[in-house]
């Protein structure tokens, strides 16, 4: 069964901070990965991670994958209040046929 | 707006109910996912269907089921409520079937009193 393991679940940091979350995975045969941002409903898509696309960046926001340590990163640099949501993991076997398996997401509240 | 259109919103109704969730998926998506989140498990996926036919099945309650009309509209049908389908619904959609452009609607939050 695929797997999807966030951490931490909760982050609470100041306005102008750096901050670094985490996703461990197992997945069969492997596909993608990718990164949601969730606020107050749908989650929005922020990045797609794959064999042939490990490193991704928009703004102050960037992802990396690890496919030796089966991992990921999201970085946020220089951090705002409108930063604070739910920050969604998942994953994607080949074949994408079987929806996505998500991580229970790391909450990250950011002080003015 | 995602383009992905949910109704209802909210739903509030009994034990023992049946409820009838309604996903109009982005025009040209031709795959719709069904997604339960609740506090305590996260985003589980329900159900895919494409092009009108099921196309894989996640953890969806045997109480649960879905369809696809040949518009793509899609309706996810829960029966026999328990207080333990209380839980936010999200219907999203995909142009092949898989990640690729994968779209969230806003969702249905169903509470089971």
């Amino acid at each position: 069964e695929d797997k999807v393991v966030q951490s931490p679940l909760s982050l609470v940091v100041h306005e102008g901070d750096t901050v670094t979350l985490n996703c461990s995975y197992e997945v069969t045969n492997f596909r993608s990965l990718l990164w949601y941002k969730q606020e107050k409903k749908a989650p929005t898509f922020l990045f797609m991670l794959t064999s042939s696309g490990i490193e991704k960046k928009s703004g102050r926001l960037s992802s990396i994958l690890d496919k030796k340590e089966l991992s990921s990163i999201l970085n946020i640099t220089a951090t705002q209040t409108g930063d604070s949501a739910i920050y969604l993991c998942a994953v994607e076997a080949r074949g994408g046929a079987d929806g996505l398996t998500f991580g229970k997401g790391t909450h990250l509240i950011i002080q003015p | 707006d995602s383009g992905v259109t949910q109704t209802p919103k909210h739903l509030i109704t009994a034990t023992g109910q049946r409820v009838t969730l309604r996903c109009s998926p982005r025009s040209g998506d031709l795959s719709v996912y069904w997604y339960q989140q609740s506090l305590d498990q996260g985003l589980q996926f329900l159900i895919q269907y494409y092009n009108g036919e099921e196309r894989a099945k996640g953890n969806i309650l045997e109480r649960f089921s879905a369809q696809q009309f040949p518009d793509l509209h899609s309706e996810l049908n829960l029966s026999s409520l328990e207080l333990g389908d209380s839980a936010l619904y999200f219907c999203a959609s995909s142009v092949r079937g898989d990640s690729y452009g994968y779209t969230f609607g806003s969702g249905t939050r169903l509470t089971v009193v």
